[in-house]
């Protein structure tokens, strides 16, 4: 089945930084989203992005299918920004999988 | 907005005991899906279900059974619950095509004693 990779698994910044978080897949792929799960567990669906560049505030996601990988910007980071982000990739009709994450912490 | 809900934040079972776990959406999504999420092992896909009645078997299927009578409800049980079912469990769902995004519930952490 289809592997993904993040990085860095643990990333810890100074509120006000920037930062960019790192998804690798080892197939084409014709879905990949990009989560949030905050310190209370909730999931919440950052960008649907297969291809390409869309922004959202200071959230930003590319992806080059091509060369399999995506990655996340996160712009002058707030300690609200701290949490895990997941990227996940479609196999077959409808099953979504994951990577390991990325833990995020910002310190005030 | 789309909402998922699911039953408890919070539960705790003795071993053996039989379990269920609800899930309802609001957004008339065809599909509805149950992971578990374990440190170091991120998200791992239990079941699936794209229709009424119509359930698929993830990648960890074991120790588990589903339910979908009712297009906005997916339950998810145990029904021998052991002490390595102990983890964090989350329901999604889906509009219906393979472009559409997840949404998530809150979570259910089950410790099974």
């Amino acid at each position: 089945g289809i592997q993904v990779e993040q990085s860095p698994p643990d990333l810890i910044l100074q509120e006000g930084a920037n930062s960019t978080l790192r998804c690798n897949f080892s197939d084409s792929v014709n879905n990949l989203q990009w989560f949030h799960q905050n310190p209370w567990g909730q999931l919440i669906n950052l960008f649907y992005i297969p291809s390409g560049t869309k922004q959202n505030g200071r959230l930003s996601a590319t992806t080059v299918a091509t060369e399999r990988y995506s990655l996340l910007y996160i712009s002058s980071s707030q300690t609200t920004d701290s949490g895990v982000y997941f990227c996940a990739v479609l196999q077959g009709a409808q099953k979504l999988v994951f990577g390991q994450g990325t833990r995020l912490t910002i310190n005030p | 907005d789309v909402k998922v809900t699911q039953s408890s934040r919070y539960l705790v079972k003795r071993t053996g005991e039989k379990v269920f776990l609800e899930c309802v959406q609001d957004m008339d999504h065809e599909n509805m899906f149950w992971y578990r999420q374990d440190p170091g092992l991120g998200l791992r896909l239990i079941y699936f279900s794209y229709d009424v009645k119509m359930k698929e078997k993830g990648d960890i299927p074991e120790g588990y059974s589903v339910s979908r009578e009712k297009k906005e409800r997916f339950s998810l049980i145990l029904e021998s619950a052991s002490t390595n079912q102990t983890s964090m469990y989350l329901c999604a769902s889906s509009l219906g095509h393979y472009t559409d995004t997840q949404y998530f519930g809150p979570g259910t952490r089950l410790t099974v004693l």
